[in-house]
């Protein structure tokens, strides 16, 4: 069983609001992403990171922004959400051989 | 530029029964590697199985096997034994060099009793 945890998973907030999406790995695992996914789409990685203090935007362009000061936590921050921001935002960690990812359960965000 | 191709949107098998999803995969490099991912309606992503591009037979686990056909750039996603609980959201995702998996855009499967 994976140990990659993120908080909240289900948050409803109004536009302009600042928020931050906890991810926290007890693995150890230096590489972790962030993947948005729309509902019953598929996954767009945002943002990666390889280690502490490295952090790297994905494929998709967004406006969030992520922090890797510890190897064991990896948020993400909207500055002013808006409606557009609403999707889902899976956390993800990778260190064995084969580069599985290990996923957290999603945070759910709806922006009204 | 890597690339995941699922062409089938929705499945749908009896109870018991086998299915087959399909995934095609685009990559010019040598080493990769093809994962499967199930999604549930909760939403979290389950690893399913992994193939290895320098793997000689295909991989298993339990009921899920990997038909990899390296020549067709396929890597299709065989569940036998179908239950109700496979009813989910199905990706297929690749690996290249660099640790990121790029995603295909899922296959919907029901299981009908």
């Amino acid at each position: 069983e994976a140990d990659i945890y993120q908080t909240p998973r289900y948050l409803v907030i109004g536009t302009g609001k600042k928020i931050t999406l906890e991810c926290s790995q007890t693995m150890g695992h230096d590489k972790m992403y962030w993947y948005q996914q729309d509902p019953g789409m598929e996954l767009h990685l945002i943002h990666y990171s390889y280690g502490v203090n490295s952090t790297e935007k994905g494929d998709l362009s967004s406006e969030s922004t992520v922090s890797r000061i510890r190897t064991e936590h990896f948020p993400l921050t909207l500055e002013s959400a808006r409606p557009s921001h609403t999707s889902q935002y899976l956390c993800a960690s990778s260190g064995g051989m084969t580069g599985e990812l290990f996923f957290g359960e999603g945070s759910r965000l709806t922006v009204l | 530029a890597q690339k995941i191709t699922q062409t089938q949107p929705g499945m749908f098998v009896q109870e018991k029964e086998a299915v087959t999803l399909d995934c095609t995969y685009d990559t010019s490099d040598p080493s990769y590697g093809l994962f499967w991912y199930k999604q549930p309606s909760s939403g979290e992503m389950i690893f399913l199985i992994y193939q290895g591009s320098y793997d000689q037979q295909n991989a298993t686990e339990g009921r899920y096997s990997l038909n990899f056909q390296k020549a067709r750039k396929s890597a299709n996603l065989v569940i036998s034994a179908s239950q109700l609980g496979d009813s989910a959201m199905y990706f297929c995702a690749m690996r290249t060099s660099g640790s990121r998996l790029t995603f295909g855009e899922g296959t919907q499967l029901t299981v009908n009793p």
